[in-house]
């Protein structure tokens, strides 16, 4: 099955710097890669995804890379804000309705 | 979109007894899905339910410790059975449904939050 490997597990930034958050997975077929936030006390949200025939994303200060050839994919926040606080977790699935397998999870802080 | 309603939302549980988690979604959906995230971890599949079949439970997931029910297309119960303190966690409900008109998403309850004592 699908094992998805994700890095830092926690990432402290100064307020306004970039936060980046790397993500490996196994399973070529897998071709949805969906980014969630979750807060404290709440389900994860998701953020922003991106599909294996896009090699890049972006909304707003949120951008996305993949790499099929390398299996990875990054999750890049720029100018971040103390909000921007929670933990985030990569995905990777077949698509549809398919079984999503999630990464290990990041702890991001926002020092203002 | 897709919004979900779990009870109860969190709940702290005798060892050996059985607690059942409602997930009602407010549209009809195919597939649910029941996760479990023990503290500080990740998100793992328990079982995916589909209406009128029986659950598919993943990998080290049994249905006689999680019985699942789905008895219409929105809504799902969890039970998780003789409860040990390893229970303890998150249980999460997810759907999917779709965003924007044609992209699937998965969507989220806020989660049960257990603690077996």
């Amino acid at each position: 099955g699908e094992n998805v490997e994700q890095h830092p597990s926690t990432l402290s930034v100064q307020e306004g710097d970039s936060a980046v958050i790397k993500c490996t997975y196994s399973d070529s077929a897998s071709n949805y890669f969906p980014w969630y936030k979750q807060e404290l006390g709440k389900g994860p949200q998701l953020i922003i995804d991106i599909r294996s025939n896009v090699g890049e994303k972006k909304d707003q200060r949120i951008a996305v890379t993949l790499n099929k050839t390398a299996k990875h994919f990054s999750l890049h926040i720029t100018e971040t804000q103390p909000e921007d606080s929670a933990v985030y977790f990569c995905a990777a699935s077949g698509g549809g309705y398919q079984k999503v397998t999630f990464g290990t999870g990041t702890k991001l802080q926002v020092i203002p | 979109s897709a919004v979900i309603s779990q009870k109860p939302s969190r709940d702290i549980c005798q060892r050996g007894t059985s607690l059942t988690i409602q997930c009602q979604v407010d549209s009809q959906v195919t597939m649910m899905f029941w996760y479990r995230q023990q503290p500080g971890q990740s998100l793992t599949l328990i079982a995916t339910a589909n209406q009128g079949s029986e659950a598919t439970y993943e990998s080290g997931f049994v249905i006689d410790k999680f019985p699942i029910s789905r008895p219409n297309l929105t809504f799902s119960t969890l039970t998780v059975s003789n409860m040990s303190p390893e229970d303890s966690s998150i249980y999460l409900c997810s759907v999917e449904g779709l965003r924007q008109g044609f992209s699937l998403e998965a969507f989220f309850g806020q989660g049960t939050r257990l603690t077996v004592v």
